[in-house]
């Protein structure tokens, strides 16, 4: 069974402007949730989507945006970069449904560096 | 929310030594694992142990719920075991709890030759 994968891999930008992110999660899961990676602040938790509809948001600026599809993809989308932006986006695919928690696997993350 | 508190920080050995690390969390949790993540950033799981005991090759980890804590043991570490490892814990599904891990602060392991 093929991993969840993440796309682009590396991405640089200019302060000002829009970036979308894309994960893939494990066939059959139907939970995306989204983190991000910085140096000063460690892993953190964006938000999460089940079945097209976001569930949990994260305390994070509205910037930040996400969507899934009917497939179970899902994009995330930063809008306005700003340096601090600069991070490792992790997304991570689960079983997860109603109230039960599963275990969550990482795609490779993307690498976003904002100038 | 949750906290979620890793020991030690930083951790260097000797190839073949063995190591424990430790993780703390604040409140009853469902979900917890544990990763390992590689020079490029990727998060491998190594345990979904929530509570109990498992195993798997030179690695095992032990999670006592009851307590707040679980633990990650190396055993005959290898210079590839060389990395950052986390920590991390969900609470029961609902509300602003779908989805989300919190993430310890990590151990950075290096293990000599």
């Amino acid at each position: 069974k093929a991993g969840v994968t993440q796309t682009p891999r590396y991405l640089i930008k200019t302060r000002g402007q829009q970036v979308t992110l894309s994960c893939s999660p494990i066939s059959g899961h139907r939970s995306v949730s989204w983190y991000q990676q910085t140096p000063g602040q460690g892993l953190q938790f964006l938000f999460e989507y089940f079945s097209e509809t976001q569930r949990n948001k994260g305390n994070f600026p509205g910037r930040f945006s996400g969507r899934q599809f009917s497939n179970s993809r899902s994009e995330m989308n930063v809008s306005t970069l700003e340096l601090g932006d600069s991070a490792l986006y992790l997304c991570a695919s689960s079983l997860a449904s109603g109230t039960d928690t599963y275990e969550q696997y990482f795609g490779p993350g993307t690498r976003l560096t904002v100038t | 929310g949750i906290q979620v508190e890793q020991s030690p920080p930083d951790l260097i050995l000797q190839e073949g030594a063995n190591s424990t690390l430790r993780c703390n969390f604040s409140d009853s949790v469902n979900n917890l694992q544990w990763f390992h993540q590689n020079p490029w950033g990727q998060l491998i799981n190594l345990f979904y142990i929530p509570s109990g005991t498992k195993q798997n090759g030179r690695l095992s980890a032990t999670t006592v719920a009851t307590e707040r804590y679980s633990l990650l043991y190396i055993s005959s570490s290898q210079t590839t075991d060389s990395g950052v490892y986390f920590c991390a814990v969900g609470t029961k599904a609902g509300g602003t709890s779908y989805g989300k891990l919190t993430f310890g602060q990590g151990t950075i392991l290096t293990v000599h030759p």
